[in-house]
């Protein structure tokens, strides 16, 4: 079952304003990861947070992490026209003490930053 | 030099057809995947293979038929190809066991006509 949410479905902004992006989430994770699609291409990985961290930074990136609200958010700061994507968050459930790493997505926000 | 590569890219067949897509990592990885993605962009874990053995097989219907031949490749065979079978089919893998970042190949559209 899908286990994200990702809100809002499409953002639009203009190059160099910051972008924030939502996940919420169901059940109980080991760590919560973003990644990016760009049209027609695989995803990429981002950045990844435990379920014991609440912020982490990755160069433009901001991600935070509430786990008594389930959700998380990411943040990019003064966007690029470069950055429009597709943005998914990706949570890897505790499994028994083990995680073989599934992932399992949100349905993801359109970004499109405008030159 | 390419991370996690697919064939074919692209794949048009007609319904009924039996189809194959590869994928091989080069990173060393114990674990490898398989996603769909659908015309809405959702992403959904199909199989996952730990060093060649099946651990997660997600209800997905025993026409499609995962094959590990070594633990840095995953093959997808489709049998009797349905047009609902359309999609967008990635690969990935991570390192075992560790639910860390999972690289994704390049994804294989196919279209079932």
């Amino acid at each position: 079952s899908q286990q994200g949410e990702e809100d809002p479905q499409a953002l639009s902004i203009q190059e160099g304003e910051n972008a924030t992006m939502n996940c919420s989430y169901k059940t109980s994770i080991n760590n919560l990861q973003w990644y990016r699609q760009n049209s027609g291409r695989g995803l990429v990985h981002l950045i990844l947070i435990r379920s014991n961290e609440r912020e982490k930074h990755s160069g433009r990136l901001r991600v935070t992490l509430d786990t008594s609200k389930k959700s998380s958010s990411l943040l990019i700061t003064a966007s690029r026209a470069a950055d429009t994507a597709s943005y998914f968050c990706a949570t890897v459930a505790n499994a028994g003490g083990t995680s073989y790493g599934k992932l399992t997505f949100g349905q993801g926000t359109i970004l499109t930053v405008h030159p | 030099d390419t991370a996690v590569s697919q064939t074919p890219k692209y794949l048009v067949t007609q319904m009924g057809n039996d189809k194959s897509i590869k994928c091989e990592q080069n990173l060393g990885h114990d674990t490898m995947y398989w996603y769909k993605q659908d015309s809405k962009k959702f992403l959904k874990i199909m199989f996952s293979y730990n060093n060649k053995e099946l651990i997660i097989n997600e209800t997905v219907p025993n026409r499609f038929s995962p094959k590990s031949p070594d633990k840095a490749h995953l093959n997808l065979h489709i049998n009797s190809l349905e047009l609902g079978d359309s999609a967008v089919y990635f690969c990935a893998s991570s390192p075992q066991a560790s639910g860390r970042a999972a690289f994704f190949g390049p994804g294989t559209r196919l279209t079932v006509l």
